[in-house]
Parts: C-alpha cells; structure tokens; sequence
C-alpha cells in the first residue's frame, strides 16, 4: 500500500482565496483524520470521520474550514476564505485499529 | 487544560549517550498511548502503542514503557540518525487522538 496519501504537497495562495486539500486514505482504514500543525500550537485534531461520517468537528477553528468525505477513499478539507494565520502544515491520517498513519502533510501558506 | 505534556522540548545528546523522554497525560479512561517519530518536513510515523501500565514494547534503541500518569521513551546509545521530533498521542474513550508539542532530539556524531 502506498500509504495516505495527500494533496497538493506544497500551497502558495493570497489571502482570501479558496483551498483545497486532498487526501487519499489506507484502503480498507475507516477512520479518517485531519490535523493542523504549527510551531505554537503543535498537532491539533481539526475532525475527523468514522465510515464516512463526520463524527466530531470540534476542532474546526471557524466556519471558514469545511471537510467532506464522499466516499472511504478520499476527503477534503476547504478553507474558504483563508487568512494568512491559517498557514500550517496540514496532515490527514488514517485507521482501521487503534495505531493511525499519517500522510506526509501538505504545507499551506497564505500570503 | 493540557492533557498531554512532553518533556523536555529539545533535548542534545552525544552520540552513544543514553537518555529517556517523558510524556504525563492527566486524564483517566486511557485507551491507548502512542509514540511517533516525525522528520523535518514529513508526516509523523508510528512507533509503538501501549495500552496498560506496566506494559514495555522495544525496537531497535528504543524503548518505550508506561505507567499510569506517564510514559517514557527510553533512547539507548543513540545514532545520529535517531535526530527526530517524537511526539507522543493518548486516546480516552471516543476516537481522537491527543498530541502532546513533542521532543526534539538532536544527537551529535
């Protein structure tokens, strides 16, 4: 298996644009997880979805930020509009036990 | 409140220098710890799960055991290629994950 895989690696937008972010999870992991990381604030859980469904998106700093999962091999995290302190690295993991896996990130800065 | 506390931040060792990085978590209920090694620019990658106190799992110089307030990544005579951020995860009741900010480990040839 490939791993979780991620999309774009690298993002350069202005501010007030939209972004999206892709993931490709683990065939056969049904849980699926987006985090942000930042030097400040380290790895912080934005949602995440079990079979699919969102089951906690607490952590989705404002109504900015939209994730969907359409089906079990990809999800999306949008920002719409971004802001420049929305610039972090953004990881998708996922799980079918306990142990999750990660991708290898994608790097957003907003200028 | 912090659930999750790593220390220290960063931490020098001389190559062959055996030392240990500590995670405390606060809450009861825990399902899981984990540990993860993360590289500069890389996704943080899975090293051991430990899910009651007592419990001990070893790969190669590292050894993590767990207690029930904390758990501690023991390092013995690390390589230069051991330099990494670990990062430490619990899990309560429920599925998220809860990191901790990480220990940056430098070794020094």
């Amino acid at each position: 298996d490939a791993g979780v895989i991620q999309s774009p690696r690298h993002e350069v937008t202005e501010m007030g644009q939209e972004v999206t972010l892709r993931c490709k999870p683990i065939s056969g992991h049904n849980s699926l997880f987006w985090y942000r990381q930042t030097m400040m604030r380290g790895l912080e859980l934005l949602i995440y979805f079990n079979n699919n469904v969102p089951i906690d998106d607490s952590g989705m700093p404002e109504d900015r930020f939209s994730a969907k999962m359409p089906n079990a091999s990809f999800s999306t995290l949008k920002i719409q509009p971004s802001e420049p302190r929305d610039s972090a690295v953004y990881f998708c993991a996922s799980r079918t036990g306990l142990e999750a896996f990660f991708g290898q990130g994608t790097r957003l800065t907003v200028v | 409140e912090d659930q999750v506390t790593q220390s220290p931040e960063a931490l020098r060792l001389q190559e062959g220098e055996s030392s240990s990085l500590n995670c405390s978590y606060t809450v009861s209920g825990l399902r899981g710890l984990f540990w993860y090694r993360q590289d500069p620019g890389k996704g943080p990658e899975f090293l051991f799960t430990l899910y009651s106190a007592g419990e001990e799992k070893e790969k190669e110089r590292l050894k993590a055991t767990l207690t029930k307030k904390e758990s501690f990544l023991h390092i013995t005579a690390p390589k230069p290629e051991d330099s990494a951020t670990y990062l430490c995860a619990v899990q309560y009741t429920g599925n998220q994950f809860y990191f901790g900010t990480g220990t940056s480990l430098t070794v020094i040839p």
